[in-house]
């Protein structure tokens, strides 16, 4: 009873270094998003993807980049890591509650720090 | 102005007290509205939908207001384990959500 699992769990990197954080789910969810939380800010949406090939820009995208590799999977790649960028990562995936729209199961998060 | 807007808090509240938050969110056009909880360094997860005729869940009360376009989250005798970050989340014609920033509480015992 998996989830949305994501990893790494922490990461320190340098300025300039890229990275991928994976996130799979097997809910069997069509819709997965890619979120960042900083104090003060709320979690602001990187990138979407409603369904398996296709993916969207947030808020907030920047510096990064993603794929949909499956139904499954979902990575966030940062190609040249910033200071900025330092932050909580949370995957999520959504699915519909009877009546009630669509609810978000997230996944533990990356502690990602730029330095 | 914010899409969702939440008192940041903290709400400090002793044990056993009833507390309310309330939210506000800007486009009319939104139709589903759920309360988040956050832990301390973890993941949010939900809490309760809101519904229109408002809903309760044990000790929790969610009431919705389209007039005025607010959402309100009630807690009756507050629990040690209730000290979280409450976050309003809505969304609109699509599945992604708009997250508050969230409202702090401590139950002080």
């Amino acid at each position: 009873n998996a989830g949305v699992t994501q990893t790494p769990k922490f990461q320190v990197l340098k300025t300039g270094q890229s990275m991928t954080l994976q996130c799979a789910q097997d809910m069997n969810h069509n819709s997965m998003y890619w979120y960042r939380q900083d104090p003060g800010m709320g979690l602001r949406l990187i990138y979407y993807s409603a369904s398996e090939g296709t993916t969207d820009k947030g808020e907030v995208p920047n510096g990064y980049n993603v794929s949909r590799l499956n139904k499954r999977e979902f990575s966030l790649r940062l190609e040249s890591a910033a200071p900025s960028q330092t932050s909580v990562y949370f995957c999520a995936s959504s699915a519909e509650i009877r009546g009630a729209g669509y609810g978000y199961t997230f996944g533990s998060g990356t502690r990602l720090t730029v330095v | 102005r914010k899409e969702v807007e939440q008192d940041p808090g903290p709400f400090n509240v002793p044990e056993g007290a009833t507390v309310a938050f309330n939210c506000t969110y800007s486009n009319s056009a939104s139709q589903s509205f759920f309360w988040y909880r956050q832990d301390c360094r973890k993941e949010p997860k939900l809490l309760m939908s809101v519904y229109s005729s408002g809903n309760e869940d044990g000790r929790f009360t969610a009431q919705l207001n389209r007039a005025s376009q607010y959402i309100s989250l009630l807690i009756r005798d507050s629990k040690l384990s209730d000290s979280a970050t409450y976050l309003c989340v809505v969304n609109g014609r699509n599945e992604k959500l708009t997250f508050g920033t969230g409202t702090r509480l401590t139950i002080i015992p």
